[in-house]
């Protein structure tokens, strides 16, 4: 079975400094791709960033960054130089793609705080 | 633009009564995904369609229920059976590879 694991309920960040957030991950399937969302107050789910299980470099994307570590299975979001409108909860997916399935599996999120 | 359309964005639901969500997409995905997130909490998966005239119950599909008739289109019931509809419900849209979900901005279903 796959399962996302996401162990920071909350976190807090100073504005203008860097903030890991953790994502692991189970899965049986040799290939798979891991997303990051943000949700802001308002609902609606924006995606962040996208690393392949067989890509050989972390993923960036602006002020995000993917710290992806396959043996231990964790793919961690960086976020450098905090803003106030980072203020969200944050969300960890991961799909298999020899599964045969289309079937996406979240994290339960973290929701980070960005103070001025 | 490409995109995902829900509505409406709120809807109030009387005790005994069916209310369907709209989910309309034109960026030809052919999966479509129903999520329920309660306050606070994660996304959980009501019911997926990987292609027209299928779809498959996720991981808490009871008192709901969908069709798929067109690609474009994936409405979900909320029906009398689902005792505790109060959420906000995500319509969501992936190619057929491993991509990133596409989301609508949501429909919150509240009980009169």
């Amino acid at each position: 079975a796959q399962k996302i694991t996401q162990t920071q309920p909350g976190m807090f960040v100073q504005e203008k400094e860097a903030v890991t957030l953790d994502c692991t991950y189970d899965t049986s399937d040799p290939s798979y791709g891991l997303f990051w969302y943000k949700q802001p107050s308002s609902g609606e789910m924006i995606f962040l960033i996208y690393q392949g299980s067989y890509d050989q470099q972390n993923a960036t994307e602006g002020r995000y960054s993917l710290n992806f570590q396959k043996a231990r299975k964790s793919a961690n979001l960086v976020i450098s130089a905090s803003q106030l409108g980072d203020s969200a909860m944050y969300f960890c997916a991961m799909r298999g793609l020899t599964s045969g399935t289309y079937k996406y599996i979240f994290g339960t999120g973290t929701r980070l705080k960005v103070l001025a | 633009d490409g995109g995902i359309t829900q509505s409406p964005k709120y809807l109030f639901r009387k005790e005994g009564q069916n209310v369907t969500l709209s989910c309309e997409q034109n960026l030809n995905h052919d999966a479509m995904y129903w999520y329920r997130q309660d306050p606070g909490q994660g996304l959980r998966l009501i019911y997926y369609s990987q292609i027209v005239n299928d779809f498959q119950k996720g991981d808490i599909a009871e008192g709901y229920s969908v069709s798929r008739e067109k690609k474009e289109s994936f409405p979900l019931t909320v029906t009398s059976a689902q005792k505790n509809p109060t959420a906000f419900y995500l319509c969501a849209s992936s190619p057929p590879f491993v991509q990133p979900q596409h989301f609508g901005d949501g429909t919150r279903l509240s009980i009169l």
